[in-house]
């Protein structure tokens, strides 16, 4: 069973506006996320990360904000620039227990920023 | 620094064959691991290791061995190939072996299993 899920296969936007890429979880032991970007044929790179004791996390035009009582989280990315248009993956981990050293993922959100 | 390499970028086998995946880090990273990547189904753990000599299994561990002998290199080894295993391979490492968060990924294997 997914214990990180991203409903939204892809997210269509103009450019210059504002890209909302949601994630749920479900395992209340995740006190860390994270969010990767992957451009095809290329492998993931790290984009912004948030540790559970914050709410919120900023990063120039990259934000992300989680809601831990709703098990959510979404990146924010203000203004969208086609540049920003890449599969977006939603990551946690946990700090002890059988999930220590281990990442979970989201299936991916498809951004497709036009001009 | 050359990062996060893997070889080769493409393979084909043949069900039953047998292979090894490469990776190697340049960034002394304590920890290494691989993911799967299938259509629709995002990245899933295979094995994973947290120093030399120290290995263990991830999400998804059957049809595959693995084995840390340096801190640089984890390669990833396909007993029998199985059409199952189609998929693209990534390799990444990280800093903290306690928090492998800010992985870096190589660029991937494509495996085709016919």
């Amino acid at each position: 069973d997914q214990q990180v899920k991203q409903n939204s296969p892809s997210l269509s936007v103009q450019e210059g506006r504002i890209s909302i890429l949601n994630c749920d979880y479900t395992n209340s032991m995740f006190d860390y996320f994270l969010w990767y970007k992957k451009y095809p044929a290329e492998g993931p790179t790290f984009l912004i990360s948030i540790s559970s004791i914050k709410d919120k996390n900023e990063d120039g035009r990259f934000t992300v904000f989680l809601n831990k009582s709703a098990k959510h989280l979404s990146l924010h990315i203000v203004p969208s620039q086609p540049g920003d248009s890449a599969v977006y993956f939603c990551a946690a981990s946990a700090d002890r227990g059988s999930t220590l050293g281990r990442l979970y993922f989201g299936r991916g959100t498809q951004l497709t920023v036009w001009p | 620094n050359a990062g996060v390499t893997q070889t080769p970028k493409f393979q084909v086998l043949k069900t039953g064959q047998s292979m090894t995946l490469q990776c190697a880090q340049d960034m002394n990273h304590e920890y290494m691991s691989w993911y799967r990547q299938d259509p629709g189904m995002g990245l899933r753990l295979i094995h994973y290791s947290v120093g030399a000599g120290i290995t263990d299994q991830g999400e998804v561990p059957n049809g595959y061995n693995v084995s840390r002998s340096t801190t640089e290199d984890f390669p990833l080894r396909l007993l029998s190939a199985a059409p199952s295993q189609t998929s693209v391979y990534f390799c990444a490492s990280s800093y903290s072996f306690v928090r492998p968060y800010e992985q870096y990924f190589g660029p991937g294997t494509r495996l085709t299993v016919t």
